[in-house]
């Protein structure tokens, strides 16, 4: 069964450009949640949907935005870029929302911003 | 609030060492405990889990065992291999209906030949 898929893997962008980071999760999940890993501030929380529904926000400006389709897939979307902005952005898929012993989450490989 | 205290490294160990990452947490309620692993240029991977007080989760020679009595969730493995070098991390997830995890600031390992 495949696993969680991040497209693009690697991207070079503009400082005052947009991204759009895409997450397919593991067939038959329905939560999909996002994390910016940088060296500076390690693994941190962005987002998290289920069912077309974003269940809960990290503190991160309102440049950063995502959303869930009906396939459960994801995207999410930075605009104004900034430096600080370079990361590695981590998708992770479970079937539910809830935290319940069989609901394991699975991380994706990532996809590696580069903003100059 | 909710946090995840871990070891800094890096930690350098020889083949066949023993292994212990410490890991402390904070947290209201009754967190699920995991270790995830990283390797150069890849993904988490979890690696093991715990739900419950008293559990122990186990896998690859891996171990950690969830002590609510003193919020720990520490790593051990008993014979550590080259290829066990990677950052190691672990995280805590609050419950409820949410699959947020909260991480520690993650644990380089380098283990030589």
């Amino acid at each position: 069964k495949a696993g969680v898929t991040q497209t693009p893997r690697y991207l070079i962008k503009t400082r005052g450009q947009q991204v759009t980071l895409s997450c397919s999760p593991i067939s038959g999940h329905r939560s999909v949640s996002w994390y910016q890993q940088t060296p500076g501030q390690g693994l941190q929380f962005l987002f998290e949907y289920f069912s077309e529904t974003q269940r809960n926000k990290g503190n991160f400006p309102g440049r950063f935005s995502g959303r869930q389709f009906s396939n459960s897939r994801s995207e999410m979307n930075v605009s104004t870029l900034e430096l600080g902005d370079s990361a590695l952005y981590l998708c992770a898929s479970s079937l539910g929302p809830s935290g319940s012993e069989g609901n394991t989450i699975y991380f994706g490989e990532g996809s590696w911003l580069t903003v100059v | 609030g909710n946090s995840v205290t871990q070891m800094e490294g890096p930690v350098t160990l020889s083949e066949e060492a023993f292994l212990t990452i410490n890991c402390t947490y904070t947290a209201t309620g009754y967190p699920s405990l995991f270790w995830y692993v990283q390797y150069p240029g890849e993904g988490l991977q979890l690696l093991l889990k715990a739900t419950k007080a008293d559990d122990k989760g186990s896998n690859k020679g891996f171990e950690a065992t969830y002590r609510k009595e003193t919020t720990s969730f520490h790593l051990e493995k008993g014979s550590v291999q080259v290829s066990d070098s990677a950052v190691y991390f672990c995280a805590l997830r609050i419950g409820g209906a949410t699959n947020k995890l909260i991480f520690g600031t993650g644990t380089l390992l380098a283990v030589q030949p």
